[in-house]
């Protein structure tokens, strides 16, 4: 089976860098994805991550089984819950999501 | 582009009532999944069909049936509805099922049970 953990909740005034984790148990090395949900809008893809282009994302490794999304000078506008689910090859391979991290952005 | 589109976006239903929420997409996706959110639990999938003609239990699948109507619709059913079914409901659909396709998700359902 895999599962995700996130941080539940992140509460940062307007022009602050926040970095959101995602650290994952898994047998396998899964594709790791991002998903925003802004307030009354459906859930959103933010980013993609693979042991192929992992390099390409601040700060996290899959081999390392952590994912985290790194956003700079957020602004209040950015206030949303943030879902990292994961898909793994050797079990099923629908999503299943965690509760997310709620980022509050204060002006 | 429409996308994935679910209908109705808000719902009330007497406890024992039944409904079905409709889910269409216009992306010639061959995979589609209901999930119901609750706070604090996140996303939990109920029901998923990898391919037209296909549909397999997710992880909270039990007061729910569902129908994979054609290719483009997936239907959730509640045949006897209870409170503890009251939830936001969410569609999705990927191009396939298998790790490493996303999903585009529809508005939503708010479904409050009484």
């Amino acid at each position: 089976s895999n599962s995700v953990k996130q941080t539940g909740q992140i509460t940062v005034s307007e022009g602050a860098s926040v970095t959101m984790n995602c650290t994952y148990t898994s047998t396998g090395y899964p594709t790791l994805f991002w998903y925003v949900e802004y307030p009354s809008k459906p859930l959103q893809l933010l980013q993609r991550e693979t042991m192929e282009n992992s390099k390409n994302f601040g700060g996290g490794n899959i081999k390392d089984k952590n994912s985290p999304i790194v956003k700079y000078s957020v602004q209040v506008s950015d206030s949303a819950v943030y879902y990292c689910p994961s898909t793994c090859f050797y079990n099923n391979n629908d999503m299943r999501f965690g509760a997310g991290t709620r980022l509050t952005v204060k002006p | 582009n429409a996308g994935v589109t679910q209908t109705p976006k808000f719902q009330v239903l007497k406890t024992g009532q039944s409904m079905t929420l409709q889910c269409a997409q216009d992306m010639n996706h061959n995979s589609m999944y209901w999930y119901r959110q609750d706070p604090g639990m996140g996303l939990r999938l109920i029901y998923y069909s990898a391919s037209e003609g296909t549909t397999d239990k997710g992880e909270v699948p039990n007061g729910y049936n569902v129908s994979r109507l054609n290719k483009r619709e997936f239907s959730l059913r509640l045949e006897s509805a209870a409170p503890s079914q009251t939830s936001v409901y969410f569609c999705a659909s990927s191009e396939a099922y298998g790790q490493g396709y996303g999903y585009t998700f529809g508005s939503g359902t708010r479904l409050t049970v009484v």
